[in-house]
């Protein structure tokens, strides 16, 4: 069965530098999003993309915050300068076409900023 | 904007008895998904069920099955037969259909334990 695939599962890094969040979407999907979820809270949209742009983002995903497509299979989340409260398990998730309902969701990846 | 509330933060279910989570949304959109996912340790999303607002009929997925009150603005999941395997939190979504690619909003969740 298709499915999202994230990686790296887990990172660790230092407060000010950059990190590349990695996913493969389901292939024949046209819809990617990136949403964050900090430990013991709610699931956050961060950003959705459609056609190579941002169709939508929310107020979390900042100047600091950029995502990309650049081969047509990858889909990445890059935070240029990470911050102590960017620790979170952000999840990918992808979406069939206009007339498809849900969004399929990689298993994350746990980012903890030190 | 589109709002979701779980007001059970918590839940607990004796393992083949049958329980019930709630949630309730809010939109001014007529046409519109509304989805159950599952969420175990290992903190995947898992889709468990979905309904599509213009169906008047309650979907059911094997011992999954929701209930739907449109106009109240409700939608209910309901668990038979629990199992062990069922102990996770639940969150309640909803994703307008009206704007292409428009985001999935979450409630807060409700953290179910299945007691042996």
């Amino acid at each position: 069965e298709p499915e999202v695939t994230q990686t790296p599962s887990h990172q660790v890094t230092q407060m000010g530098q950059e990190v590349i969040l990695r996913c493969v979407p389901i292939s024949n999907h046209l819809y990617f999003y990136w949403y964050r979820q900090i430990l013991g809270q709610k699931v956050e949209f961060l950003v959705s993309f459609y056609n190579n742009e941002i169709s939508e983002k929310s107020e979390i995903f900042d100047d600091q915050f950029s995502v990309e497509r650049p081969d047509g299979s990858n889909f990445t989340l890059k935070i240029r300068s990470t911050k102590l409260e960017d620790s979170a398990m952000y999840f990918c998730a992808s979406r069939g076409g206009p007339n498809t309902g849900e969004l399929f969701f990689g298993e994350g990846s746990r980012l903890t900023v030190l | 904007a589109q709002t979701v509330t779980q007001s059970q933060p918590e839940m607990s279910v004796q393992e083949a008895e049958t329980v019930t989570l709630s949630c309730t949304y809010d939109t001014s959109e007529s046409d519109y998904y509304l989805f159950w996912y599952k969420q175990p340790p290992s903190r995947q999303m898992i889709l468990v069920i979905r309904q599509e607002a213009y169906k008047q009929q309650n979907a059911t997925e094997n011992r999954f099955s929701v209930n739907f009150q449109k106009a109240a603005k409700s939608f209910s999941l309901k668990i038979s037969d629990s199992q062990l395997g069922d102990a996770a939190m639940y969150f309640c979504a909803y994703r307008g259909r009206e704007t292409s690619g428009s985001r999935l909003t979450f409630g807060e969740g409700t953290q179910l334990t299945v007691n042996p």
